[in-house]
């Protein structure tokens, strides 16, 4: 089946270390993207890439980095230079279109827990 | 930033009612869509209505769009206690290549 997977589902980080999140799609996509969620929160976007081999800064990118070298795959690393980490990580990713956005597929999220 | 605002933060109706979550924005779109999350999940697509369209059905939802007031509106008709979840409305700008989303209605339906 065609879909996004995010790993892994939980994860638990001591302070200073840095943390990988998994996301990969199979639905031939060019678009992918990182949100972050808070509690009752809205998502804010962190990194998206629109092709490979490119990606640009979201809005709360401070701390993060990503890398795009094959289209199925967009890893987000949380560096010990976020500070405050713990939030449900989203990846998405969608058809990149001719005239705006088009409907966002999403996985099913990854819970970051700094202890 | 964020584009869209929900109204209501929260909405609890009896199994059967009808609900209708309304969202705000600021700048001009190309689209606007919407999505629902269930708890502890990933978000789900809804509808998609573009600046060019005023109302767009999909099942028991109805969407409504109204670009000079920069307002939607989602009608959830008929609600089924699975409809149970947070549903955020999400904008695509002129001149991004991203969603914006907003914070969320809690739609709470009673049995």
């Amino acid at each position: 089946d065609g879909g996004i997977t995010q790993s892994p589902k939980y994860l638990f980080r001591k302070e200073g270390q840095n943390v990988t999140l998994s996301c990969e799609q199979n639905l031939n996509h060019d678009a992918m993207y990182w949100y972050r969620q808070d509690p009752g929160q809205g998502l804010r976007l962190i990194y998206y890439s629109q092709i490979v081999n490119d990606f640009q800064k979201g809005d709360i990118a401070e701390g993060y980095s990503v890398s795009r070298e094959k289209k199925e795959s967009f890893p987000l690393t949380v560096t010990s230079a976020q500070k405050n980490p713990t939030a449900f990580y989203l990846c998405a990713s969608s058809i990149r279109g001719i005239g705006g956005t088009g409907e966002l597929f999403f996985g099913e999220g990854s819970r970051l827990t700094v202890l | 930033s964020q584009q869209g605002e929900e109204d209501p933060q929260a909405l609890s109706i009896q199994e059967g009612e009808n609900a209708t979550m309304n969202c705000s924005y600021k700048t001009s779109i190309n689209n606007l869509q919407w999505y629902r999350q269930n708890s502890g999940r990933g978000l789900v697509h809804l509808i998609l209505i573009r600046s060019n369209e005023r109302e767009k059905h999909s099942g028991r939802l109805r969407v409504t769009l109204d670009t000079s007031k920069k307002s939607s509106s989602l009608l959830i008709t008929a609600s089924r206690a699975a409809d149970t979840a947070s549903y955020f409305c999400a904008t695509d700008n002129f001149g991004n290549e991203k969603l914006t989303f907003g914070t969320g209605t809690r739609l709470t339906i009673i049995p």
